[in-house]
């Protein structure tokens, strides 16, 4: 099973600023099959990027997903509060799917 | 718009059993792999298990292999999880989510629902 490693674990910006999270793979993904997600207090994850770098329906474009291999990198270029939540990773490369531990982004 | 709505969770003892069940609306639900995901309280995602659209192909997680099994009636949009032999470390919400692809292959989750609540514990 793939192991996901997100960083940092918590994340602490102010609105306005960037933020850059991390996601690293124990072994390199297959086509680049990796999501992310948010997911706010109370409620259930919502998918924001697929395939690496594909912004889902409805995510604004302040969203943005890059790398390849092993090294991912979720990066949110104007923070606003409404950010504030906790983002997770998936692999779905490999067999089984697998998610990270997450990254909490609190929003100063 | 896509909607899933999750019911079933309960409070049960270690050893119970419990079905869940996801109706799914707003989209052709036979052309779209169903998944389980959970999350124990405070703690992260975890893929529990997955089934393809027509229902012949079921996989999964090591950890639930022989106790759950999923299986889906696509005459009533719906979705199941029956959890035999429940353990204390199975307490989650446990989450329907909606595959973009038929194939009985687990891709991403493109919608998900508000999840129920299983607590296992004596």
């Amino acid at each position: 099973e793939i192991v996901l490693t997100q960083s940092p674990g918590t994340l602490s910006l102010s609105p306005g600023e960037r933020a850059t999270l991390s996601c690293r793979a124990s072994q390199s993904i297959s086509s680049n099959y990796l999501a992310w997600y948010r997911q706010k207090a109370g409620q259930a994850p919502r998918l924001l990027i697929y395939g690496a770098s594909s912004r889902a329906t409805g995510t604004p474009d302040r969203f943005s997903g890059s790398g390849s291999g092993t090294d991912f990198t979720l990066t949110i270029s104007r923070l606003e509060p409404e950010d504030l939540a906790v983002y997770y990773c998936q692999q779905y490369g490999s067999s089984p799917t697998s998610f990270g531990q997450g990254t909490k982004l609190e929003i100063k | 718009e896509v909607q899933l709505l999750e019911s079933g969770g309960d409070l049960l003892q270690p050893g119970g059993s419990l079905r869940l069940s996801c109706v799914g609306s707003g989209f052709s639900f036979n052309n779209y792999a169903m998944n389980w995901v959970r999350q124990a309280p405070g703690k992260g995602l975890e893929w529990v298990s997955g089934i393809s659209g027509g229902g012949a192909t079921k996989n999964y997680a090591d950890s639930v292999k022989g106790r759950l099994t999923i299986s889906r009636d696509n005459s009533k949009n719906t979705v199941y999880l029956q959890m035999n032999n429940l353990r204390a470390d199975d307490t989650a919400v446990y989450y329907c989510a909606k595959d973009p692809n038929t194939s009985g292959r687990t891709d991403y989750f493109d919608s998900w629902g508000q999840g129920t609540l299983v607590t296992v514990s004596s």
